[in-house]
C-alpha cells in the first residue's frame, strides 16, 4: 500500500527567509502524481504545487518549488522569500495514475515570524 | 474557478442523531470524495464516488454512508452519531479524465457530537 510520510510536525521561518518541508512516500507504481496542499487556519485547502512522476524537471510556482527525487521517493517543498501569509498547515499527497483518492501525509504546521 | 461548497461550517449534534453533511460542486466533476481530518492523523478517506449512484468505501467507512443521486451533490450520512465522530469533514471533487488528478476542496464542516 502507498504511504506518505511528513517527518516534521512543525516548522518555523522568519519573513523573507527560505524553508524546506520534507515528504517521503512509498509506492511500487512507476507513474503517479505528487502534490503539496496548503490549509491556512480556518480556511479552505488549496493546491500549492504538483509534480508528475514521469517529469524529471522539478515543478515551480512563483516562490514555491519542489525537489523531486524519484529514486529516493522524496518530494520536498521549498518556500522562498517567506511571507506571513504562508503560515498554514502543509500536506503532501500522492495519487497513482488511476487517479483515485489522494493519500495524505499527516501535515506540517508552518509558522512565519516577522 | 471550481467551487466546492459544504452545507455547514460548524455543526453540533447529539449522540445517536442521524447527521447529513452535504457537498455541492459546480464544475461537472465525476469524482467526489469525503475525507475526515483529525490532528496528528492528516486526512483519511471515508468514501468516494466515481459517478452518480456509484460509491466506494475508503479507509474508514464504519459508521458512515453516502448518497450521490445527482452529479453535483455528494452527501455523507452519519447513521447514529457518536462522540468519536467529532472531527473536521472535508469534501473534494475531481475531473475523472486524464490530466493532473488535482482535487478541489470545500471549506470543511467541523462537527461536534456531544
Amino acid at each position: 500500500a502507498q504511504t506518505v510520510t511528513q517527518s516534521q510536525p512543525e516548522m518555523s521561518v522568519q519573513e523573507a527567509e527560505t524553508v524546506t518541508l520534507s515528504c517521503t512516500y512509498d509506492t511500487s507504481e512507476s507513474d503517479y502524481y505528487l502534490f503539496w496542499y496548503k490549509q491556512p487556519p480556518s480556511r479552505q485547502m488549496i493546491l500549492v504545487i504538483r509534480q508528475e512522476a514521469y517529469k524529471q524537471q522539478n515543478a515551480t510556482e512563483n516562490r514555491f518549488s519542489v525537489n523531486f527525487q524519484k529514486a529516493a521517493k522524496s518530494f520536498s517543498l521549498k518556500i522562498s522569500d517567506s511571507q506571513l501569509g504562508d503560515a498554514a498547515m502543509y500536506f503532501c499527497a500522492y495519487t497513482n495514475q488511476a487517479g483515485t483518492a489522494l493519500i495524505f501525509g499527516k501535515g506540517t504546521t508552518l509558522s512565519v515570524s516577522s | 474557478d471550481v467551487k466546492v461548497t459544504q452545507s455547514s461550517r460548524y455543526l453540533v449534534k447529539r449522540t445517536g442523531e442521524k447527521v447529513f453533511l452535504e457537498c455541492v460542486q459546480d464544475m461537472d466533476h465525476e469524482n467526489m470524495f469525503w475525507y475526515r481530518q483529525d490532528p496528528g492523523l492528516g486526512l483519511r478517506l471515508i468514501y468516494f464516488s466515481y459517478d452518480v449512484k456509484m460509491k466506494e468505501k475508503g479507509d474508514i467507512p464504519e459508521g458512515y454512508s453516502v448518497s450521490r443521486e445527482k452529479k453535483e451533490r455528494f452527501s455523507l450520512i452519519l447513521e447514529s452519531a457518536s462522540t468519536n465522530q467529532t472531527s473536521m469533514y472535508l469534501c473534494a471533487s475531481r475531473y475523472a479524465g486524464t490530466g493532473t488528478y488535482e482535487q478541489y476542496f470545500g471549506p470543511g464542516t467541523r462537527l461536534t457530537v456531544t
